[in-house]
């Protein structure tokens, strides 16, 4: 069955560092898979999302994912944190019947000063 | 340009009432998905609807839960005689007629805040 698993619960990074947020899953084919960022209090907004093709794939505000097949990873970047990049961040793959999207439990992201 | 509405944003209740989510899908959408978030268990898929069609209710506790999604109006998330294990964060997304697992875009609302007493 489908399933994401995000490593990290919890991660802190100082303001103008760079940035790996990690993401596993499993998929009986080539999934779909996506990042999406919830700010407290909010609605979950889309950063990016890979299909097919170039497995690099460039979002909104800077960010970046690589998908990697043989390691079953997507994991997202950005090269430079800034303090407004605080906030939840959740991978996510197709359910098997393609109706929903399933999402990993989120890795919570601090930016120190 | 609204975006996916949700209301009402904050809703309390005591145990044994009923509680009654809406949700109105952006312009152009036909497909309504429900998510529940509990505290450090991430978004746990609910069930999708299509105008007058329930397609994929897997996620649903199989009592108290209920969902619709009329020709006219909004969604609507129903839970009857509330427990306090009910008490979570609800999100109502939309998404154009090509679904989720085609594009991947599902617009989320702010969510809807249940706290039962």
């Amino acid at each position: 069955a489908q399933s994401v698993t995000q490593p990290d619960i919890h991660i802190t990074v100082s303001e103008g560092a760079s940035l790996e947020l990690r993401c596993n899953y499993s998929y009986g084919a080539t999934p779909y898979l996506f990042w999406y960022v919830q700010s407290p209090g909010q609605g979950l907004q889309l950063l990016l999302k890979y299909f097919s093709g170039d497995t690099l794939v460039q979002g909104i505000k800077g960010f970046e994912a690589e998908f990697k097949r043989s390691q079953s990873s997507f994991n997202l970047r950005k090269p430079s944190v800034h303090w407004s990049d605080a906030a939840e961040y959740f991978c996510a793959v197709p359910n098997q019947a393609g109706t929903a999207l399933i999402f990993g439990k989120g890795t919570t992201l601090s930016v120190s000063s | 340009n609204a975006g996916v509405m949700q209301n009402p944003r904050h809703l309390v209740r005591r145990r044994g009432q009923e509680a009654r989510l809406r949700c109105s899908p952006m312009k152009g959408h036909s497909h309504v998905y429900w998510y529940r978030q509990l505290p450090e268990e991430g978004l746990k898929f609910m069930v999708y609807l299509q105008k007058e069609n329930i397609i994929d209710e897997s996620g649903m506790p199989k009592e108290r839960f209920s969902a619709e999604f009329p020709k006219e109006g909004p969604s609507i998330l129903r839970i009857q005689q509330v427990v306090r294990g009910d008490s979570a964060a609800y999100f109502c997304a939309s998404s154009r007629p090509s679904g989720a697992g085609n594009t991947g875009e599902l617009f989320f609302g702010e969510g809807s805040r249940l706290t039962v007493l």
